[in-house]
């Protein structure tokens, strides 16, 4: 019954390695977004799509690709992994059709660690 | 760029009682949220707020928008267990549709 889901929910790789973490939503929502969140410094945002032509860096993006594959799915790539990206990984979606087009939603998360 | 400064860091507390924690920053917001994180967990909406002064409550949590634009708070009456967890503000940047800025959070702690 998750709105917004995350596969898997815990990886560790090895430097070097491809990663990719995938987010599918059930909320019919357009727009959808990556974050990571690290201690001491809460979430920050690395990609973010209004649809599934658009696609946008955040403010962390060196390192990491996207892709949009449908309104539902969204994919985090790291194509060459390296320790410092050992982190949680946050998809979020929210609508822009609403007034409540600010509120975005989260789904559980994936831990990731490389060694 | 803004930045929001979330306080308290932590918070521990008995079992009953009120908890207050806000986010302030220097910059205009259109929009504040407040999020709570379980362990393991990804964050979930508390509140949204749209309007500056604006007062809303969900259960025993209230949460207002500063008229100033550049605050916001959350109090939560009556604590139990169950609301131990980490508690973010996020805010919509004036000028922005999508961007949002994370305060750091404030861990609560229940004491039962």
């Amino acid at each position: 019954d998750a709105d917004v889901t995350q596969t898997p929910r815990n990886r560790i790789t090895k430097t070097g390695k491809r990663i990719m973490l995938e987010c599918s939503q059930t909320k019919g929502h357009d727009r959808m977004y990556w974050y990571r969140q690290d201690p001491g410094l809460g979430l920050r945002l690395i990609y973010y799509s209004f649809d599934v032509k658009d696609i946008n860096k955040g403010e962390i993006s060196d390192g990491y690709s996207v892709s949009r594959q449908a309104q539902a799915k969204f994919s985090l790539s790291l194509e060459s992994a390296i320790p410092n990206q050992t982190a949680l990984y946050f998809c979020a979606t929210s609508d822009s059709g609403r007034s409540s087009y600010n509120e975005q939603f989260f789904g559980p998360g994936t831990r990731l660690t490389v060694l | 760029g803004q930045q929001l400064n979330q306080s308290p860091q932590s918070m521990f507390i008995q079992e009953g009682e009120d908890v207050s924690m806000n986010c302030t920053s220097s910059s205009i917001f259109n929009t504040w949220l407040w999020y709570k994180q379980d362990p393991g967990e990804g964050p979930v909406l508390l509140i949204a707020l749209y309007k500056a002064g604006e007062l809303t409550s969900n259960g025993r949590l209230t949460a207002q928008f500063g008229i100033t634009r550049k605050d916001s708070f959350l109090n939560i009456s009556a604590s139990i267990p169950s609301d131990v967890g980490i508690y973010f503000c996020a805010g919509q940047p004036r000028g922005s549709n999508y961007k949002l800025t994370f305060g750091k959070g404030t861990l609560l702690t229940v004491n039962p």
